[in-house]
This record gives structure tokens, sequence and C-alpha cells, in this order.
């Protein structure tokens, strides 16, 4: 398997403008998380999928955060508009049925820069 | 929720070095997970342990879950062994439910 896949790797924007990170898990794999890294705040959940529905979206930050998963393969997380202070690396991770006490794989993150 | 402690918070070895890491948290837990971010941003999975001890080439770790700690161990340690390394824990929040829990990381850095 090619593991949890991301893109872009890389995403530099201004200040306003809407930001879509992209997110495949590996196969099989039932449980899909988003997480912020930030030197300030490490490494934080934003939200968790099980089955393709949303469980737990307590740790998105504000109403400009949104995040979908259509199928079992895909998942983005959207920032509508965007601030200098979502400048982050953003994982995506995947695992299998017993989600928080189950092995959670990292894809490669997202660099995202807000100018 | 629970706690979860690394440390040292920094390491600087000589290529060849063994190193121990360590994880103290602070309620007991039915999974734990090593990462390794590497200089490139990349985390990865190092070992999924629980309990008891697994080896993987020059890296082993162990939990010894009854007294909340693991250890990694790095054997003869090369430049490509830099970066930090995390322990995880799932834990329960009460105002946020269940998540993994970080610890803050070691960082290491192998010298040449």
């Amino acid at each position: 398997d090619a593991g949890v896949i991301q893109s872009p790797r890389h995403e530099v924007t201004e200040m306003g403008q809407e930001v879509t990170l992209r997110c495949k898990p590996i196969s099989g794999h039932d449980y899909l998380f988003w997480y912020r890294q930030t030197m300030m705040r490490g490494l934080e959940l934003l939200i968790y999928f099980n089955n393709n529905v949303p469980i737990d979206d307590s740790g998105m930050p504000e109403d400009r955060f949104s995040a979908k998963m259509p199928n079992a393969s895909f998942s983005t997380l959207k920032i509508q508009p965007s601030e200098p202070r979502d400048s982050a690396v953003y994982f995506c991770a995947s695992s299998f049925e017993t989600g928080f006490s189950g092995e959670q794989y990292f894809g490669p993150g997202t660099r995202l820069t807000v100018t | 929720g629970i706690q979860v402690e690394q440390s040292p918070p920094d390491l600087i070895l000589q290529e060849g070095a063994n190193s121990t890491l360590r994880c103290n948290f602070s309620d007991s837990v039915n999974n734990l997970q090593w990462f390794h971010q590497n200089p490139w941003g990349q985390l990865i999975n190092l070992f999924y342990i629980p309990s008891g001890t697994k080896q993987n080439g020059r890296l082993s770790a162990t939990t010894v879950a009854t007294e909340r700690y693991s250890l990694l161990y790095i054997s003869s340690s090369q430049t490509t062994d830099s970066g930090v390394y995390f322990c995880a824990v799932p834990s329960w929040w009460e105002t946020s439910g269940s998540r993994l829990t970080f610890g803050e990381g070691t960082q290491l850095t192998v010298n040449p």
C-alpha cells in the first residue's frame, strides 16, 4: 500500500484566499484524522471521521475550517478565508477499526503558508 | 486528560553511540505509539507497543504499562536518526472526547 497520501505537499497563499487540503487514507482503514502541527501548540487533533461520518470536530479552530469525507478513500480540509495564523503543517492520518486504540499512520503532511 | 512527558527534551550524540528515550504517562493506556519526525517533517511510525518489548533493527521499545512508562532504545546511532521522537497515547478528555495525546518530543541530533 502507498500509505496515506496528501496533496499538495506545500501551499503558499495570500490572506483571504480559500485553501483546500486533500487526503487519501490507507485502503481498508475506516478512521481518518486531521491534525495540525505548530511550534507553539504541537500536534493538535482537528477532526476525525469513522466510516466517512464526522465524529468529533471539537478541535476545529473556528467556522473558517470545514472538513468532508464524501467516500472512504477521500477527505478534504478547507479553510475559507485563510489567515496568517493558519500557517502550519497539516497532517492526515488513518487507522483500522478501533480508532484511537488502533495504530495511526500519518501522511507526509501539507505545509501551509498564509501571507 | 492524560499527561504525557518525554525526556530528555534534547539529546546530542556522536554517530555510533547508544541512547534511551523515555515516555511517562499519567494514566493507564491500552495503546502507545512511538513516532520519528525526520528533518523533512514526515511522521514515521516506529512502534505500536501497548506493552512488552519490540525490536526493529537498531531500534527497540519497551512499555511497562503497570508502571506507566515506555522506553525507546536507539543503538549504534546514525545521522539519519536525527529528528524529533514522539510518543503518543489515546486518552479521554472531558471537554473534547477521545483523542491521541502526544508528548512534547525528544529532539535528537546525531553528529558524524
